[in-house]
């Protein structure tokens, strides 16, 4: 069973525009949620990460995410896109009713900015 | 900074060769994992380790072996490569048991590994 969905393999917004990417998880508990973005021949940088306290997180670049329990979400938005913003975004989870420690991740975001 | 650094960026190897992918992580970290990446995939965990000498299969273990000998360093082991095993190969740690605040993992840069 897919534990983390994320909507949309590429996604494409013009510089300055509002970015948003899809992220749904299953799980019988709440998890904890994260976001990574891979750079070009990097490996992955944490954004933010949600561990119960406040469901809107904020990360580093102006990201941030809220996690809806009742929609099962936790999308990743950015008000204002910048070129630099171009990179490959993956949500993950860690869940908790597994005992399991290593993150699940979904199958990726590859964000554009059009200038 | 927490640094995990993995031996390679690149390696070429041909069909059937033993193949060694090093891991080494400087924070003192129980947890440490494999991963590969292929697009349109995500990452998929192979095997991870929550203690020396501790190994447990992930999701796609097959082809696949580890060591842990010491704490700082988990090795990658592909007994024989085949060309389904061209990838990117991601080694990551982190710390505790996977409650509370210090759950992230930190990665290293990558190995992209081409079987021929």
């Amino acid at each position: 069973a897919q534990s983390v969905t994320q909507l949309g393999s590429h996604v494409s917004v013009s510089e300055g525009a509002l970015v948003l990417l899809r992220c749904n998880y299953s799980s019988s508990v709440p998890p904890y949620l994260f976001w990574y973005v891979q750079y070009p021949n990097q490996g992955l940088q944490l954004l933010l990460k949600y561990t119960s306290a406040a469901t809107l997180v904020k990360g580093i670049n102006g990201f941030e995410a809220e996690f809806k329990k009742s929609e099962t979400s936790f999308h990743l938005t950015k008000p204002s896109a910048h070129m630099s913003d171009a990179a490959e975004y993956f949500c993950a989870v860690i869940l908790m009713d597994t005992g399991r420690r290593a993150l699940t991740f979904g199958s990726g975001t590859r964000l554009q900015v059009q200038p | 900074d927490v640094k995990v650094t993995q031996s390679s960026r690149y390696l070429v190897k041909r069909t059937g060769e033993k193949v060694f992918l090093e891991c080494v992580q400087d924070m003192d970290h129980e947890n440490m994992f494999w991963y590969r990446q292929d697009p349109g995939l995500g990452l998929r965990l192979i095997y991870f380790s929550y203690d020396v000498k501790m190994k447990e299969k992930g999701d796609i273990p097959e082809g696949y072996s580890v060591s842990r000998e010491k704490k700082e360093r988990f090795s990658l082991i592909l007994e024989s490569a085949s060309t389904n095993q061209t990838s990117m190969y991601l080694c990551a740690s982190s710390s505790g048991t996977g409650g509370g605040e210090n759950t992230e993992a930190f990665f290293g840069q990558g190995t992209r590994l081409t079987v021929v």
